[in-house]
């Protein structure tokens, strides 16, 4: 049973392009959860999904940043026209249901660096 | 004030010592994870506890709901436990995330 898939797991973007970032949850898993790591900084929550729906965006920035988790294939992090304060690493997890006492599975994480 | 608090923030011991790594929040939760991220930055889940204490090889949690504090203890430390760990509480939903404590084992 393969764990989280993140890819790609290095990104490099010149300032105003677009990245995309993505994570397939476990097999399984219906829940995908997108945090962000700063440099030198701790984990935050961005955005909470369920299959087709955002469930909580509410640790996503209000411009630039989308997110979406289709009926059918990976979740996707969308970061439209990057700067270099995007620069961080991109953690998903995923779990099988919503219960508030489920595990989080947790990727390898994508890092951006944007130029 | 951050919502979840470590201590200590760094953490340097010789192989073989007990480790206590503490954190405090001051949210209401349902359930709180230790987390460990290794130099490679790959996150692993350690514990998710919403009482009582968990026991896995070497690793101990504890947690008291009542003062809102989880300690997480490594018994007869080895330098492949160098790594941070995360103390991170979840409400309803998502997860809130301490700063991290980075523990160094020194041989």
């Amino acid at each position: 049973n393969a764990g989280v898939m993140q890819n790609p797991r290095h990104l490099v973007r010149r300032r105003g392009q677009e990245a995309r970032l993505r994570c397939s949850p476990m097999k399984g898993h219906s829940h995908v959860y997108w945090y962000r790591q700063l440099p030198e900084e701790g984990l935050k929550f961005m955005v909470y999904l369920q299959k087709e729906n955002i469930i909580d965006e509410s640790g996503m920035p209000k411009e630039r940043f989308s997110a979406e988790f289709p009926k059918e294939g990976p979740s996707i992090l969308r970061i439209q026209q990057v700067v270099r304060g995007d620069s961080a690493a991109y953690f998903c997890a995923s779990s099988p249901v919503a219960g508030t006492t489920d595990t989080q599975y947790f990727g390898p994480g994508t890092r951006l660096t944007v130029l | 004030k951050n919502e979840v608090e470590q201590s200590p923030q760094n953490l340097t011991a010789q192989e073989g010592e007990f480790i206590t790594i503490n954190c405090s929040y001051s949210v209401g939760i349902s359930a709180l994870h230790w987390l460990q991220q290794h130099p490679g930055g790959g996150i692993v889940s350690l514990f998710m506890l919403s009482s009582g204490k968990k026991k896995h090889g070497r690793l101990i949690a504890t947690i008291n709901i009542q003062e809102k504090h989880s300690s997480l203890h490594i018994t007869a430390s080895h330098p492949r436990d160098s790594a941070v760990y995360i103390c991170a509480v979840k409400g309803a939903q998502k997860l809130v995330f301490g700063q991290g404590t980075r523990l160094t084992i020194n041989p």
